[in-house]
């Protein structure tokens, strides 16, 4: 079964801190691995997308790393701020097998990471 | 402003009234979809389209349908909506293409009575 587990389910830090989020998945065959970020009752919004080939990739004080030999990755958030209280979830595209160009996602459960002052 | 648009915002319901949940997309994108999020269960999606009139099953799709007449817009109809649906729901949408960023609506939280 293709499944996606994030760790750990909820997070609470101080501002300022760094902290890391971890993702496990089994998705295959593998496209790309998403990292999104959902505050409460919105949509989620893309923080990072990597391809097979990218073992890291940053937005700004995100930053993404992949294994795909593993099939792990992480976010890594440094000197957070009280804005960076949200959902974080990873997403793991595959290749449909019937269309092409079909995005299949699989969507992890999220961290709740909450950020303290 | 590039967007996805859904509507209603919010919406209670009683059993077996069929609804219309609109979703619109000025990105002139093709690929469109529907995900329903859940405690505990993370987004699962509903339905999608790749393009005008080409739609196909997600992981959920019973009791919902789907239509795609024009490329803006993508409608997710409950013909007899039933408690078991009462979910946050969201509409997403991007280019044709695995690795193109998908770009999400604000919600419709929907409650069946």
């Amino acid at each position: 079964k293709n499944q996606v587990e994030q760790s750990p389910q909820s997070l609470i830090i101080l501002e300022g801190k760094n902290c890391t989020l971890q993702c496990n998945y089994t998705v295959s065959p593998f496209s790309n691995l998403r990292w999104y970020k959902q505050d409460t009752g919105r949509g989620p919004v893309s923080l990072t997308i990597m391809t097979f080939s990218e073992n890291t990739k940053s937005n700004g004080r995100y930053t993404a790393t992949l294994d795909a030999d593993t099939k792990q990755s992480s976010l890594h958030i440094t000197a957070s701020q009280l804005s960076d209280s949200a959902s974080y979830i990873c997403v793991v595209s595959k290749f449909s097998k019937l269309i092409q160009g079909a995005q299949k996602l699989v969507f992890g459960q999220g961290t709740r990471l909450t950020i303290n002052p | 402003e590039a967007q996805v648009t859904q509507n209603p915002r919010y919406l209670i319901t009683v059993t077996g009234k069929k609804l219309t949940v609109t979703c619109s997309q000025n990105m002139n994108h093709e690929y469109m979809s529907w995900y329903r999020q859940d405690p505990g269960l993370g987004l699962r999606q509903i339905y999608y389209s790749m393009n005008v009139e080409v739609t196909d099953k997600g992981d959920v799709p019973e009791g919902y349908k789907v239509s795609r007449k024009e490329k803006r817009n993508f409608p997710l109809i409950l013909e007899s909506p039933s408690p078991n649906q009462t979910s946050l729901y969201f509409c997403a949408s991007s280019f044709k293409g695995s690795s193109y960023e998908q770009y999400f609506g604000p919600g419709t939280r929907l409650t069946v009575t």
